[in-house]
């Protein structure tokens, strides 16, 4: 099983400023990353697919970079409403593997 | 507006079965895959079982292989789990999720096992 292993748990981030969200794989992927946005009582939400591209609707503040193992969702300007979970996902493999999740709270 | 609505959690015995359902509308059905996914204490999130188009084309995870089946049906627009032989370990939020990957999920279903 390929396993994500997220960081970091936790993120405490000023309104306007930068935040910077880390995945990495057990075994290289071929770009087949995804990031989710969860907050209470809704069903996540899809950010980024290919490892950099926005889903429909997502405001550009919004990033994903990285390749091979190592991959990143940055919110450049950070807004009080991405109070939320955040999950990388790989679908490269199998069923797919999710990160154990990064809580980002707007301070 | 696309829309995925779970439904059919609660709280189950151990051994017992259960049946969700996830009702869909705003898109064309048929042309969509589709997966369960939980969240569960013990294992985080996890994708469960997937079902292709076809209906045929279907994957499950090791933790849920031979006591859970999916499903779909093409004329009501739904997808569905059966699940047997639940244990303590299925407690969790369950939800359907589109395609591959996940472009649109529900708002989830709570399972509890507990006697």
């Amino acid at each position: 099983e390929t396993v994500m292993a997220q960081s970091p748990a936790t993120l405490s981030v000023s309104p306007g400023e930068r935040a910077t969200l880390s995945c990495r794989a057990s075994q290289s992927l071929d770009g087949n990353v995804a990031w989710y946005q969860r907050k209470p009582g809704q069903g996540p939400r899809l950010l980024i697919y290919g490892a950099s591209m926005r889903a429909t609707g997502i405001p550009a503040r919004f990033s994903g970079s990285g390749s091979g193992t190592e991959f990143t969702l940055t919110i450049s300007t950070l807004q009080s409403e991405d109070s939320a979970v955040y999950f990388c996902h790989q679908y490269n493999y199998g069923l797919g593997t999710f990160g154990q999740g990064t809580k980002v709270e707007v301070k | 507006e696309v829309q995925l609505v779970e439904s059919g959690g609660g709280l189950v015995q151990p051994g017992g079965s259960l049946r969700l359902s996830c009702a869909t509308s705003g898109f064309i059905f048929r042309d969509y895959s589709f997966n369960w996914v939980r969240q569960t204490p013990g294992r985080g999130l996890e994708c469960i079982s997937y079902i292709g188009t076809d209906g045929t084309t279907i994957y499950y995870a090791d933790s849920v292989k031979g006591r859970f089946t999916i499903s779909r049906d093409n004329v009501q627009n739904s997808i569905y789990l059966q699940m047997h032989s639940v244990t303590a370990e299925d407690t969790g939020l369950y939800y359907c999720a589109r395609a591959r990957p996940f472009d649109q999920w529900g708002q989830g279903t709570l399972v509890t096992v507990s006697s």
